[in-house]
């Protein structure tokens, strides 16, 4: 079966523009969790979404926003980019509904803000 | 207070032995406990995940769960140099939010 697919995996922009991130799911998962890792503040929970509901969500500004598709694919969205935002952002897909249910991580999207 | 902590380490320990990586969690409520590999510039690979007090065993990895205690293990036996990485010690914290320490990294060196 394959894994967890992001896409792209290396982006580069500029303070100010848009981003937009893509995940793909294992087959037959429905829920997708988004992360972001930095050196300085470690793995951080984004948000959840399954059947295209948001259930949870981080401590994230409101630039940071996501959506999930009938097929459970999922995007992240950060708007008005920040120097801070560059990072590791890395999805999770998790098989059931319930709380919880073991997450398996995509190769993730390297982001850099210049 | 940091609500999953981990010794950053570097833990350095000789090929054959035995490692020992710990983690310690603030919510009383957390439910699941989750060790994670995460080799430089690679995602977080799942090792083992572990839901009830006791010990579970697979492989060369025992976790150790004590929720008295707020208290989570990894024991790796016969380390090898390729289990050199970063350990990722992770508690849920709702739905599918796993709540990350910030890891320890291990170096086996032959």
């Amino acid at each position: 079966k394959a894994g967890v697919t992001q896409t792209p995996r290396y982006l580069i922009k500029t303070r100010g523009q848009q981003v937009t991130l893509s995940c793909s799911p294992i087959s037959g998962h429905r829920s997708v969790s988004w992360y972001q890792q930095t050196p300085g503040q470690g793995l951080q929970f984004l948000f959840e979404y399954f059947s295209e509901t948001q259930r949870n969500k981080g401590n994230f500004p409101g630039r940071f926003s996501g959506r999930q598709f009938s097929n459970s694919r999922s995007e992240m969205n950060v708007s008005t980019l920040e120097l801070g935002d560059s990072a590791l952002y890395l999805c999770a897909s998790s098989q059931r509904r319930g709380a919880t249910d073991t997450q398996y991580f995509g190769p993730g999207t390297r982001l850099t803000v210049l | 207070q940091k609500e999953v902590e981990q010794n950053s380490g570097p833990l350095s320990v000789p090929e054959g032995a035995i490692a020992s990586l710990n983690c310690t969690y603030s919510d009383r409520g957390s439910q699941s406990f989750f060790w994670y590999r995460q080799y430089s510039g690679k995602s977080p690979e799942l090792i083992m995940s572990i839901y009830s007090n006791g010990d579970k065993e697979d492989g060369r990895f025992t976790a150790q769960l004590n929720k008295a205690s707020q208290y989570v293990s990894l024991l790796i036996r016969d380390s090898q140099p390729s289990d050199s990485a970063t350990y990722l010690c992770a508690v849920t914290g709702g739905y599918n939010k796993l709540i990350f320490g910030a890891g320890t990294r291990l170096a086996v060196h032959p």
